[in-house]
């Protein structure tokens, strides 16, 4: 059973489009992380996430915890061509003892 | 280097023979983390180290898998007797603090097995 889905699964844009990708679950997390990965490379931390109704902002990038924390969402301004990549989600909960448990992320394309 | 560093990048192996992937985590890390990525898909929990000591492996799919941190700091996963469904890219990751949440990965190590 798949803890946590990921929407869409791909996506592809012009550059300077908005976007929004979403992670969710019928379980509460005790805290969610944000990554991105390129190929070749292993994933890179953007942000985590405690508090149910958090907002942070990194740059052009707005991460919103839902108020259940059964749901978050990445929210990207005015995409460039450098936010290709494969955008994962990783939940915590306390019923596998707090170990993050990742889902299969969404592949984003931002085109020239 | 500053990040983690795991080797070797690339490993191929014949169905059958035993390996061994290596992670030097950040220095000073006590979390390290094993996760198994298969194509199109995202990591995989196979196991986590608190300095030495293996406080969790849930993950590890069979006992042809083990790991181990002697001394707190170098991780070896070693897989044995490699089958054909082991083909996946093998990512370690360390945290500075004592909590199951990765912070920093390294780039992976790729396997194949023919």
């Amino acid at each position: 059973t798949q803890l946590l889905e990921q929407s869409p699964q791909f996506l592809s844009i012009q550059e300077g489009e908005n976007l929004t990708v979403y992670c969710n679950s019928s379980s509460v997390f005790s805290s969610l992380q944000w990554y991105r990965q390129e190929p070749g490379e292993g994933p890179v931390l953007l942000v985590t996430v405690v508090t149910g109704g958090e907002v942070k902002k990194l740059k052009r990038l707005t991460f919103q915890f839902g108020d259940a924390r059964k749901d978050s969402s990445l929210h990207i301004t005015a995409a460039q061509p450098g936010d290709t990549g494969l955008y994962l989600c990783a939940g915590a909960f306390r019923t596998n003892a707090g170990k993050s448990t990742f889902g299969d992320g969404t592949t984003l394309t931002v085109k020239p | 280097g500053a990040g983690v560093s795991q080797s070797p990048r690339y490993k191929v192996a014949k169905r059958g023979q035993d390996v061994a992937l290596r992670c030097d985590p950040i220095s000073g890390h006590v979390s390290l983390f094993w996760y198994q990525q298969a194509l199109g898909q995202g990591p995989e929990f196979l196991t986590y180290f608190q300095n030495e000591a293996q406080l969790d492996k849930s993950g590890l799919p069979s006992d042809r898998f083990f790991a181990e941190r002697p001394e707190g700091s170098v991780s070896t996963l070693k897989i044995q007797r490699t089958q054909q469904e082991d083909s996946a890219v093998y990512l370690c990751a360390s945290t500075l603090g004592r909590v199951m949440r990765p912070q920093h990965f390294g780039d992976g190590t790729r396997l194949s097995i023919l």
